[in-house]
């Protein structure tokens, strides 16, 4: 299976907002509603930022807002901060205890 | 506290093995999926490996299929990655994920271990 498709990197001042899209098939973001989303730093683990499409885990900020749309799915993020500054990774369970992920997106607050 | 804690990663020749241990701790260790995912220098994540809970359904990448073995021990809390015929490109940080309760997801992640396969 391939990758999802995310683009290479986004960027914004404080205070805007940005969205980052993910695209997939028909046969994983869009056949599940368990697609997530994951915050890295260099050098640290990826941290979970959305889950099942659109929750948040306990103590991430709702600045923080996701959505899928046919095989497409999005994170949003808004009021961008200089601590958002990292790669953001999407991902997709595929089925038969399989997950695939986006290539990643470098976040640059200016 | 949910903790994962991955070792064993090293710097070793093509075509030698490496087993990866992850200890787990904070949670009932058996009631999870429990998976594997690599980070290539540079590059992004890369699903590996995943086991059922307690029966031991195992689940490959077609990149590793063959070569990779995941195992568990619940007595010990423990998530293992046996992986033979190591090539360069099997160059990586390994993660250990747990799959979320209830869901598909994948919800927390160790620190991961870095495997360096070179000549």
């Amino acid at each position: 299976q391939s990758a999802l498709t995310q683009p290479r990197s986004v960027s914004g001042s404080p205070g805007q907002s940005v969205t980052i899209s993910c695209t997939g098939t028909s046969s994983d973001v869009g056949d599940y509603n368990y697609v997530s989303w994951y915050q890295q730093h260099p050098g640290k683990a990826p941290k979970l930022m959305i889950y099942d499409v659109t929750k948040r885990p306990s103590g991430v900020p709702d600045r923080f807002s996701g959505s899928k749309s046919g095989n497409t799915a999005s994170l949003a993020i808004s009021g961008l901060q200089a601590e958002d500054e990292a790669d953001y990774y999407c991902c997709s369970y595929a089925g038969s205890y399989t997950w695939l992920f986006g290539g990643g997106t470098k976040l640059t607050v200016l | 506290e949910v903790q994962l804690l991955e070792s064993g990663g090293g710097l070793v020749q093509p075509g030698d093995s490496l087993r990866l241990s992850c200890a787990a701790s904070g949670l009932t260790f058996s009631s999870y999926v429990m998976t594997w995912v690599r980070q290539a220098p540079g590059k992004g994540l890369d699903w590996v490996s995943g086991i059922s809970p307690s029966v031991g359904t195992t689940y490959y990448a077609d990149s590793v299929r063959g070569r990779f073995t995941i195992s568990r021990d619940n007595s010990k809390n423990t998530l293992y990655l046996q992986m033979n015929s190591l090539r360069v490109d099997d160059t990586a940080v390994y993660y250990c994920a747990k799959k979320m309760g209830g869901s598909w997801n994948l919800d927390y992640w160790g620190q991961g271990t870095l495997v360096t396969v070179s000549s």
